[in-house]
């Protein structure tokens, strides 16, 4: 079946960029997206990419998709403590029904 | 924009004892709502698909009979837990989405004692 993958923790300096990466195994992923969840909150989306864009930029998030290698990746800039979360990558399944989601990347930044 | 509340966001009950989880769409119509399920270790497993007027379409290894998805209109389905063990100790989520836009409930943590 479909399957998404990310590292599971990362931890990083305030002020410093991070960057959080995910693969995915379907090849005909249309949308690819970036939600961060904050303790004892829902889920927020922050961004997607559609499968045809190789890079795509809002503020301080980059979002580059490697389509050949099945890569995406999430840079955030002058990372700040309020962005420490659990960021989870997600693919649109083939038939476009729902969302197969990594299990989460915990981002801790540190002052 | 279009909002899902999802109520009660905390609940805590027995062993044996059924819980019932509501998804409310307030700004659209869902015809269809996805319920997730959030594991200890942060992985979120779409459960069931829930269509409204019609049945739910459960993903493999869910229990169709312990997880009752009721989606009688359109702006409303609920999960109930039924016979609640400590295993399904959980956060729960539902969302309604398009292709370029999901929305999701606040979540619901279950404990069950």
């Amino acid at each position: 079946g479909e399957d998404v993958e990310q590292s599971l923790f990362l931890s990083v300096r305030e002020g410093d960029s991070s960057v959080i990466n995910c693969t995915y195994t379907d090849s005909s992923s249309t949308y690819l997206y970036w939600y961060k969840q904050e303790p004892g909150a829902g889920l927020q989306l922050l961004t997607y990419i559609f499968s045809n864009m190789d890079m795509k930029q809002d503020q301080r998030l980059t979002v580059l998709l490697n389509k050949k290698d099945k890569h995406l990746s999430l840079r955030i800039a002058d990372t700040q403590t309020g962005d420490s979360a659990i960021y989870f990558c997600a693919d649109l399944n083939q038939a476009g029904t729902a969302l197969i989601f990594g299990k989460g990347t915990t981002l801790s930044v540190s002052s | 924009g279009a909002v899902v509340s999802q109520h009660p966001s905390r609940v805590i009950c027995k062993s044996g004892t059924s819980v019932k989880i509501e998804c409310r769409s307030l700004d659209f119509q869902a015809t269809t709502m996805f319920w997730y399920r959030q594991f200890p270790k942060k992985s979120l497993m779409l459960m069931a698909t829930s269509n409204e007027g019609s049945k739910a379409t459960y993903e493999q290894g869910v229990e169709k009979d312990k997880f009752l998805i009721n989606h009688a209109s359109l702006t409303l389905s609920t999960l109930t837990v039924t016979s609640a063990h400590p295993e399904d100790s959980s956060f729960y989520i539902c969302s309604s989405q398009s292709v370029t836009e999901a929305f999701f409930g606040q979540g619901t943590r279950l404990t069950v004692v």
